[in-house]
């Protein structure tokens, strides 16, 4: 199986910061990689996919970049909305596979 | 309206079965793969099973191979998950999620419902 390491675990920032959370991936999964954000009680909610492609209706301020084994998630201004738990998650191989997850708050 | 909504979720006791459905609305259901992916309490996702639009292909995690079986009834818009040989270990919320791509067996989930808890305890 393919492992997906996500970091950092958690992270606190202020509201307007720049935010990054890397995943590696224990082997080259190409650019088959996609984000989540989840909030409390909720399903999660795709971001971005296919590494770097924003999906349609997320804001600007998220972004994805990486290919092969090392991958970034980042948001560009944080906002009190973004309170929530990040994962990454790879299909090149099943099983899908996700991250641990990065848990987000506000400084 | 682009919508999953599962059901059939519970209290069950360890070696019990449950089978939770996923109706499906607003999307041509039959072109999409579909899965279902788990989350303990606390803990992160897992992916669990998924099946093809046809239903001809499925794949499962090992952790439930054997146990659990993943259907659907396309003329319903329905996605089933029959677990069977309940264990503590699979207790979680169950979502349903809906590939993003109509040619993708396994690619990102774009819509997912809103999550069906089971509980295994004796």
């Amino acid at each position: 199986d393919i492992q997906m390491t996500q970091s950092p675990s958690s992270l606190s920032a202020s509201v307007g910061d720049r935010v990054t959370i890397t995943c590696q991936a224990s082997q080259d999964i190409s650019n088959y990689l996609n984000w989540y954000q989840q909030k409390p009680g909720k399903a999660p909610k795709l971001l971005i996919y296919d590494a770097s492609n924003l999906e349609t209706g997320v804001p600007s301020r998220f972004s994805g970049s990486g290919s092969g084994t090392d991958f970034t998630f980042t948001i560009s201004s944080l906002q009190p909305e973004d309170i929530a738990t990040y994962y990454c998650q790879q299909y090149d191989n099943l099983p899908i596979t996700f991250g641990g997850g990065t848990k987000v708050e506000i400084k | 309206e682009v919508q999953l909504v599962e059901s059939g979720g519970g209290l069950v006791q360890p070696g019990g079965s449950l089978r939770l459905s996923c109706a499906a609305s607003g999307f041509t259901f039959s072109s999409y793969a579909m899965s279902w992916v788990r989350q303990a309490p606390g803990k992160g996702l897992e992916w669990v099973s998924a099946i093809s639009g046809s239903g001809g292909s499925t794949y499962y995690a090992d952790s439930v191979k054997g146990r659990f079986t993943i259907s659907r009834d396309n003329s319903k818009n329905t996605l089933y998950l029959q677990m069977n040989s309940l264990r503590a270990e699979d207790t979680a919320v169950y979502y349903c999620a809906k590939s993003h791509d109509d040619l993708q067996l396994v690619d990102a989930f774009d819509i997912w419902g809103q999550g069906t808890m089971v509980t295994v305890s004796s």
